[in-house]
Protein backbone atom coordinates (compact mmCIF):
# COMPACT_ATOMS: atom_id res chain seq x y z
CA UNK A 1 0.00 0.00 0.00
CA UNK A 2 1.38 3.62 -0.98
CA UNK A 3 1.31 5.37 2.45
CA UNK A 4 3.12 8.37 3.84
CA UNK A 5 3.40 9.02 7.55
CA UNK A 6 3.95 12.46 9.22
CA UNK A 7 5.34 12.63 12.73
CA UNK A 8 7.09 15.22 15.03
CA UNK A 9 4.51 17.57 15.89
CA UNK A 10 3.24 18.86 18.85
CA UNK A 11 3.27 21.94 21.23
CA UNK A 12 5.93 24.81 21.18
CA UNK A 13 6.75 28.12 22.05
CA UNK A 14 7.44 30.95 19.95
CA UNK A 15 10.94 31.15 18.78
CA UNK A 16 11.16 27.42 19.46
CA UNK A 17 12.09 24.44 16.81
CA UNK A 18 10.21 21.49 15.57
CA UNK A 19 11.93 18.48 13.32
CA UNK A 20 9.06 17.09 11.38
CA UNK A 21 9.38 13.78 9.70
CA UNK A 22 7.29 11.67 7.05
CA UNK A 23 7.69 8.15 6.21
CA UNK A 24 7.37 6.62 2.44
CA UNK A 25 6.03 2.89 2.09
CA UNK A 26 4.81 1.12 -1.02
CA UNK A 27 6.40 2.84 -3.73
CA UNK A 28 9.78 4.23 -4.73
CA UNK A 29 10.82 6.91 -2.88
CA UNK A 30 13.89 8.39 -4.74
CA UNK A 31 11.66 8.48 -7.89
CA UNK A 32 9.19 11.18 -6.53
CA UNK A 33 8.89 15.19 -5.77
CA UNK A 34 7.70 15.99 -2.08
CA UNK A 35 6.19 18.95 -0.97
CA UNK A 36 5.52 20.11 2.72
CA UNK A 37 1.65 21.84 2.53
CA UNK A 38 -0.05 23.41 5.73
CA UNK A 39 -3.64 24.29 6.87
CA UNK A 40 -3.85 26.41 9.76
CA UNK A 41 -7.11 26.13 12.02
CA UNK A 42 -10.42 26.77 9.53
CA UNK A 43 -7.87 27.98 6.63
CA UNK A 44 -7.33 27.07 3.45
CA UNK A 45 -4.33 24.84 2.21
CA UNK A 46 -1.01 26.83 2.35
CA UNK A 47 2.22 25.42 0.41
CA UNK A 48 5.10 25.24 2.34
CA UNK A 49 8.21 23.93 0.67
CA UNK A 50 8.97 21.54 -2.48
CA UNK A 51 12.41 19.03 -2.99
CA UNK A 52 13.02 17.43 -6.12
CA UNK A 53 13.88 13.51 -6.09
CA UNK A 54 17.04 13.78 -5.91
CA UNK A 55 17.58 16.36 -3.15
CA UNK A 56 19.14 18.92 -5.65
CA UNK A 57 16.35 21.18 -6.34
CA UNK A 58 14.66 23.10 -3.39
CA UNK A 59 11.74 26.06 -2.84
CA UNK A 60 10.55 27.75 -0.35
CA UNK A 61 7.33 29.69 0.26
CA UNK A 62 8.24 33.49 1.31
CA UNK A 63 6.46 32.90 4.76
CA UNK A 64 8.75 30.94 5.63
CA UNK A 65 12.08 31.24 3.79
CA UNK A 66 15.35 31.39 6.29
CA UNK A 67 13.46 29.85 8.91
CA UNK A 68 12.60 25.85 7.93
CA UNK A 69 14.54 23.44 5.81
CA UNK A 70 13.48 20.52 3.69
CA UNK A 71 15.57 17.87 3.40
CA UNK A 72 15.04 13.99 1.92
CA UNK A 73 17.15 10.60 3.04
CA UNK A 74 16.22 8.15 0.04
CA UNK A 75 17.80 4.96 1.75
CA UNK A 76 15.40 5.88 4.65
CA UNK A 77 12.49 6.86 2.41
CA UNK A 78 12.02 9.79 4.66
CA UNK A 79 11.20 12.94 4.26
CA UNK A 80 11.78 16.78 6.99
CA UNK A 81 10.98 19.32 7.52
CA UNK A 82 12.78 21.64 10.31
CA UNK A 83 11.44 24.64 11.41
CA UNK A 84 12.91 27.15 13.67
CA UNK A 85 12.03 30.63 14.95
CA UNK A 86 8.55 29.51 15.20
CA UNK A 87 5.61 31.99 15.45
CA UNK A 88 2.11 31.73 16.31
CA UNK A 89 1.19 32.03 12.65
CA UNK A 90 3.18 28.57 11.75
CA UNK A 91 0.03 26.64 13.62
CA UNK A 92 -1.14 24.55 11.01
CA UNK A 93 -1.53 20.76 10.09
CA UNK A 94 1.46 19.71 7.89
CA UNK A 95 0.87 17.31 5.16
CA UNK A 96 3.71 15.93 3.26
CA UNK A 97 2.81 14.84 -0.36
CA UNK A 98 3.92 12.88 -3.13
CA UNK A 99 4.17 15.44 -5.94
CA UNK A 100 4.57 15.64 -9.83
CA UNK A 101 4.52 18.50 -11.94
CA UNK A 102 1.84 17.27 -14.68
CA UNK A 103 0.22 14.87 -12.04
CA UNK A 104 -0.22 16.76 -9.05
CA UNK A 105 -0.01 15.63 -5.22
CA UNK A 106 -1.15 12.47 -5.40
CA UNK A 107 -0.48 10.75 -2.09
CA UNK A 108 -0.87 12.56 1.06
CA UNK A 109 -0.14 11.76 4.73
CA UNK A 110 -2.64 12.22 7.15
CA UNK A 111 -1.22 15.16 8.95
CA UNK A 112 1.03 16.39 11.87
CA UNK A 113 -0.45 19.21 14.30
CA UNK A 114 1.96 21.92 15.16
CA UNK A 115 0.80 24.79 17.98
CA UNK A 116 3.14 27.29 18.55
CA UNK A 117 1.93 29.02 22.08
CA UNK A 118 3.23 30.01 25.04
CA UNK B 1 3.53 36.34 -6.94
CA UNK B 2 0.61 33.95 -9.17
CA UNK B 3 -2.96 34.04 -7.58
CA UNK B 4 -5.95 32.05 -8.18
CA UNK B 5 -9.13 33.44 -7.09
CA UNK B 6 -12.28 30.51 -6.41
CA UNK B 7 -15.96 31.06 -5.11
CA UNK B 8 -15.65 30.92 -1.55
CA UNK B 9 -18.88 28.69 -2.09
CA UNK B 10 -21.14 26.71 -4.15
CA UNK B 11 -24.23 25.21 -3.64
CA UNK B 12 -25.82 22.81 -5.31
CA UNK B 13 -29.16 20.09 -5.22
CA UNK B 14 -28.38 16.34 -5.61
CA UNK B 15 -28.31 14.95 -9.04
CA UNK B 16 -27.27 18.37 -10.48
CA UNK B 17 -23.98 19.51 -11.81
CA UNK B 18 -21.60 21.57 -9.84
CA UNK B 19 -19.13 24.30 -11.58
CA UNK B 20 -16.38 25.48 -9.71
CA UNK B 21 -13.89 27.96 -11.16
CA UNK B 22 -10.27 28.86 -10.82
CA UNK B 23 -9.17 31.82 -12.01
CA UNK B 24 -5.83 32.90 -12.63
CA UNK B 25 -3.92 34.92 -15.23
CA UNK B 26 -3.32 33.14 -18.60
CA UNK B 27 -4.00 29.99 -16.66
CA UNK B 28 -5.20 28.07 -19.80
CA UNK B 29 -1.99 27.92 -19.97
CA UNK B 30 -0.72 25.68 -16.91
CA UNK B 31 -1.32 22.40 -15.52
CA UNK B 32 -4.09 22.98 -12.86
CA UNK B 33 -4.96 20.26 -10.56
CA UNK B 34 -8.28 19.60 -8.33
CA UNK B 35 -8.32 18.94 -4.69
CA UNK B 36 -11.22 17.34 -2.36
CA UNK B 37 -11.02 17.70 1.35
CA UNK B 38 -13.43 16.50 3.63
CA UNK B 39 -13.60 17.78 7.50
CA UNK B 40 -10.64 15.93 9.02
CA UNK B 41 -9.03 14.58 6.17
CA UNK B 42 -6.29 14.93 4.06
CA UNK B 43 -7.04 16.68 0.60
CA UNK B 44 -7.54 13.85 -2.34
CA UNK B 45 -6.72 14.85 -5.98
CA UNK B 46 -9.77 14.50 -8.56
CA UNK B 47 -8.32 16.04 -11.65
CA UNK B 48 -4.88 16.23 -12.06
CA UNK B 49 -3.73 17.88 -15.66
CA UNK B 50 -6.25 19.81 -16.08
CA UNK B 51 -8.63 17.04 -17.09
CA UNK B 52 -7.44 14.05 -15.99
CA UNK B 53 -8.96 11.75 -13.26
CA UNK B 54 -6.89 9.20 -11.00
CA UNK B 55 -7.60 5.83 -10.79
CA UNK B 56 -10.92 5.20 -8.27
CA UNK B 57 -12.26 8.92 -9.15
CA UNK B 58 -15.79 8.59 -10.53
CA UNK B 59 -16.37 9.66 -14.17
CA UNK B 60 -18.48 12.24 -12.20
CA UNK B 61 -15.41 14.60 -12.04
CA UNK B 62 -14.35 16.28 -14.65
CA UNK B 63 -11.94 19.69 -15.62
CA UNK B 64 -11.26 22.22 -18.20
CA UNK B 65 -9.17 24.86 -18.75
CA UNK B 66 -9.00 27.85 -20.89
CA UNK B 67 -7.87 31.73 -21.20
CA UNK B 68 -8.33 32.96 -17.37
CA UNK B 69 -10.44 30.05 -16.20
CA UNK B 70 -9.95 26.56 -14.96
CA UNK B 71 -13.48 24.92 -13.90
CA UNK B 72 -14.13 21.59 -11.70
CA UNK B 73 -17.34 20.12 -13.10
CA UNK B 74 -18.95 17.42 -10.70
CA UNK B 75 -21.92 16.31 -12.78
CA UNK B 76 -25.08 14.16 -10.99
CA UNK B 77 -23.91 15.56 -7.58
CA UNK B 78 -24.46 13.32 -4.72
CA UNK B 79 -24.20 14.06 -0.75
CA UNK B 80 -20.78 12.65 -0.58
CA UNK B 81 -19.42 15.01 -2.64
CA UNK B 82 -20.15 17.86 -0.32
CA UNK B 83 -16.48 19.00 0.63
CA UNK B 84 -13.93 21.71 0.09
CA UNK B 85 -12.43 21.86 -3.25
CA UNK B 86 -9.30 23.61 -3.82
CA UNK B 87 -7.71 24.03 -7.40
CA UNK B 88 -3.51 24.02 -7.91
CA UNK B 89 -1.17 25.31 -10.23
CA UNK B 90 2.97 25.07 -10.35
CA UNK B 91 4.56 28.49 -11.39
CA UNK B 92 7.92 30.31 -11.39
CA UNK B 93 9.40 27.56 -8.60
CA UNK B 94 6.48 27.67 -6.50
CA UNK B 95 2.83 25.56 -5.46
CA UNK B 96 0.06 28.01 -5.83
CA UNK B 97 -3.38 26.95 -4.11
CA UNK B 98 -6.48 28.65 -4.93
CA UNK B 99 -8.72 29.73 -1.44
CA UNK B 100 -10.91 26.97 -2.08
CA UNK B 101 -14.08 26.71 -2.68
CA UNK B 102 -16.82 25.12 0.12
CA UNK B 103 -19.61 22.93 -1.66
CA UNK B 104 -22.75 22.62 -0.15
CA UNK B 105 -24.98 19.64 -1.27
CA UNK B 106 -28.32 20.91 -0.62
Amino acid sequence: EVQLVESGGGLVQPGGSLRLSCAASGFTFSDFEMNWVRQAPGKGLEWVSYISSSGSTIYYADSVKGRFTISRDNAKNSLYLQMNSLRAEDTAVYYCARFRAFYGMNVWGQGTTVTVSS
Amino acid sequence: SYVLTQPPSVSVAPGKTARITCGGNNIGSKSVHWYQQKPGQAPVLVVYDDNDRPSGIPERFSGSNSGNTATLTISRVEAGDEADYYCQVWDSSSVVFGGGTKLTVL
